[in-house]
């Protein structure tokens, strides 16, 4: 089945800077990838997504980029603010039949004032 | 729109006994999958339930069942609970054709 790894599993930034995760995937077929941030205590909530067509997306400060061929796709978080600390979590979808998210284990994000 | 929802919200149950966990999906949504979030992981996969029939099982023993409804409410039930059956469950739901996957908060179960 599908293995997903995420690095690094924390991750500070100073406020302002930029936080970048990564994930790399197992199975070829693959085809989407989203990313949810939970809060301490609080739902998984999804931030962005992406499909295995597209290799970039972008809504505001966040972006995901898709390496099909390395199998590897990473969220970048652009001027990070306090709300942004969190514990965030990739996960891939296998082919059409493949109905579960693996998921990563989770990156702890913690951004300083 | 209330999103999806769990309840109990917290549970504290004996080794050996049943537990049942409860999840209504987001309007609109006619597919619900559990998962199991111990501390510190991701969720794992258990199960999906689409027109009231399992579709999909991750690597949980049978122990772990479940159920859904005509209205796509689902429940989950654990039978002789263990030790390591302690954990954050999720019930995620979403609208069969697209992709997104929105999760309700979760029942967090503490077996002693």
């Amino acid at each position: 089945g599908e293995n997903v790894e995420q690095h690094p599993s924390t991750l500070s930034v100073q406020e302002g800077d930029s936080a970048v995760i990564k994930c790399t995937y197992s199975d070829s077929a693959s085809n989407y990838f989203p990313w949810y941030k939970q809060e301490l205590g609080k739902r998984p909530q999804l931030i962005i997504d992406i499909r295995s067509n597209v290799g970039e997306k972008k809504d505001q400060r966040i972006a995901v980029t898709l390496n099909k061929t390395a199998k590897h796709f990473s969220l970048h978080i652009t001027e990070t603010q306090p709300e942004d600390s969190a514990v965030y979590f990739c996960a891939a979808r296998g082919f059409s039949n493949d109905y579960k998210l693996s998921f990563g284990a989770g990156t702890t994000v913690t951004v300083r004032a | 729109d209330a999103g999806v929802t769990q309840s109990p919200t917290h549970l504290i149950k004996t080794r050996g006994q049943q537990v049942t966990l409860r999840c209504s999906p987001k309007s609109g949504h006619d597919t619900v999958s559990w998962y199991q979030q111990a501390l510190g992981q991701g969720p794992q996969f258990i199960f999906q339930y689409y027109e009231e029939e399992e579709r999909q099982r991750g690597n949980f023993p049978d122990r772990f069942s479940g159920h859904q409804f005509p209205n796509y409410s689902s429940e989950l039930n654990v039978n002789a609970l263990l030790l390591g059956d302690s954990a954050l469950y999720l019930c995620a739901s979403r609208q069969t054709g697209s992709l997104g996957y929105t999760f309700g908060s979760g029942t967090r179960l503490t077996v002693v």
